[in-house]
């Protein structure tokens, strides 16, 4: 069975510091893995997906099969920042079925 | 591009009455619908997964006769919760996917609150 950790609820950092969102995953096949971000009274949206390998709104993810993981990082954090967060884990076909973390909250301090 | 929507936004009830939610994808055609549902600062659970003209594929302790899913065509699937109970309120969420754009795209959600 596929599943997906965020250990952390929440996380607070101040405005310009470094912030990583953590993600760990089980999966027996070859995982496709994915952050989506839900900003205040907005739908959820893709943020970045790891065989993308891109940096969107300066967020980067790596995907360590070594260590299951695939934590979310941003050099210098802003307030716009503030959002929750979601790793998911996509099964192989074409239905691209997603299994999604229980979430972080992500608050930048000013 | 890639637009889903929801309807309705908002739905109040009164128990045992059935309420249905549509989901559309309003700029491309999905082969695949997800329904999710939200509890509070909870993560999304999958209820079901939808392809096209087939019947719908429920997830591990999802009624499927609680909770109807028609995907009639390229462009509509509907949630049809049945006999509503107070214990079914919560925020329901479609989301819909195509093999060639290998995502999700979602709906901006339903707020369900049985009486």
């Amino acid at each position: 069975a596929q599943r997906v950790t965020q250990p952390e609820k929440l996380l607070s950092v101040f405005k310009g510091a470094p912030v990583e969102l953590k993600c760990n995953y089980s999966y027996s096949g070859s995982p496709e893995l994915f952050w989506y971000v839900q900003y205040s009274r907005q739908r959820l949206q893709l943020l970045l997906r790891h065989i993308s390998r891109e940096s969107i709104k300066g967020f980067t993810a790596d995907l360590n099969k070594g260590e299951t993981s695939f934590h979310l990082k941003k050099p210098f954090a802003q307030e716009e920042d503030s959002a929750m967060y979601y790793c998911a884990l996509s099964s192989s076909g074409s239905a691209r079925q997603l299994t999604f973390g229980s979430g972080t909250q992500l608050t930048v301090l000013p | 591009g890639a637009v889903v929507s929801q309807h309705p936004s908002r739905v109040i009830c009164k128990s045992g009455t059935s309420v249905k939610i549509e989901c559309r994808s309003l700029d491309f055609q999905a082969t695949t619908m997800f329904w999710y549902r939200q509890f509070p600062k909870q993560s999304l659970m999958l209820m079901a997964t939808s392809n096209e003209g087939s019947k719908a594929t429920y997830e591990q302790g999802v009624e499927k006769d609680k909770f109807l899913i028609n995907h009639a065509s390229l462009t509509l699937s509907t949630l049809t919760v049945t006999s509503a109970h107070p214990e079914d309120s919560s925020f329901y969420i479609c989301s819909a996917g195509t093999s060639v754009k290998d995502t999700q795209y979602f709906g901006p959600g339903t707020r369900l609150t049985v009486l």
